[in-house]
């Protein structure tokens, strides 16, 4: 089975921008997750999609957001970037939710200037 | 207090020694516990999960987990330069709404 893919793999914004990222899950995972990772804060929970809703969310400012597709595929956006939006974003699937086996894509690396 | 606290290390030891890495939590009310491994420029995977307090052992690693303490340990035996990495811990929140990790401990292993 293939992983879980995210694009772009890295990309470099400048403030004020916006910025979507994109994951496609293991192939039956209907649950997507998506984590900030930084130097100082470590990983950090943004929010869960599962069957197209989001389920939870952690606290972050409304800049940040996503969606789900009916295939289970997930975007996040990010607007109006600050600088410490930095950060490797991680999305991960697994089938059904938190509780469960949680995998990772590679991240996308976001550096905004 | 964060509700998970790990050294970040880093942690440097020869090939072949014991690593002992750990965590503390702040929640009585959590029961899953798991270990991450992250390599430089991937994302993290799943080593260990773990429910009750005890030992859960697999090939060289053991998690271990003191419910009474609020502790949990990741033990690796015979350590190889491939277990270089940043070992993360984290527990799901008493909802099961989100995965709270620790900073990760960065491990190198020199041959």
């Amino acid at each position: 089975k293939a992983g879980v893919t995210q694009t772009p793999r890295y990309l470099i914004k400048t403030r004020g921008q916006q910025v979507t990222l994109s994951c496609s899950p293991i192939s039956g995972h209907r649950s997507v997750s998506w984590y900030q990772q930084t130097p100082g804060q470590g990983l950090q929970f943004l929010f869960e999609y599962f069957s197209e809703t989001q389920r939870n969310k952690g606290n972050f400012p409304g800049r940040f957001s996503g969606r789900q597709f009916s295939n289970s595929r997930s975007e996040m956006n990010v607007s109006t970037l600050e600088l410490g939006d930095s950060a490797l974003y991680l999305c991960a699937s697994s089938q059904s939710g938190i509780q469960e086996t949680q995998y990772f894509g590679p991240g996308t690396r976001l550096l905004v200037l | 207090q964060k509700e998970v606290e790990q050294d970040p290390g880093p942690l440097s030891v020869p090939e072949g020694a014991i690593v002992s890495l750990n965590c503390t939590y702040s929640n009585s009310a959590f029961q899953y516990f798991m270990w991450y491994r992250q390599y430089s420029r991937k994302g993290p995977e799943l080593l260990m999960y773990t429910y009750s307090s005890g030992n859960k052992e697999d090939g060289r690693f053991t998690a271990q987990v003191d419910k009474s303490s609020k502790y949990i340990s990741l033990f690796i035996r015979d350590s190889q330069p491939s277990d270089s990495a940043t070992y993360l811990c984290a527990i799901p929140n008493q909802a099961g709404t989100a995965l709270i990790f620790g900073k990760g401990t960065t491990l190198s292993v020199s041959s």
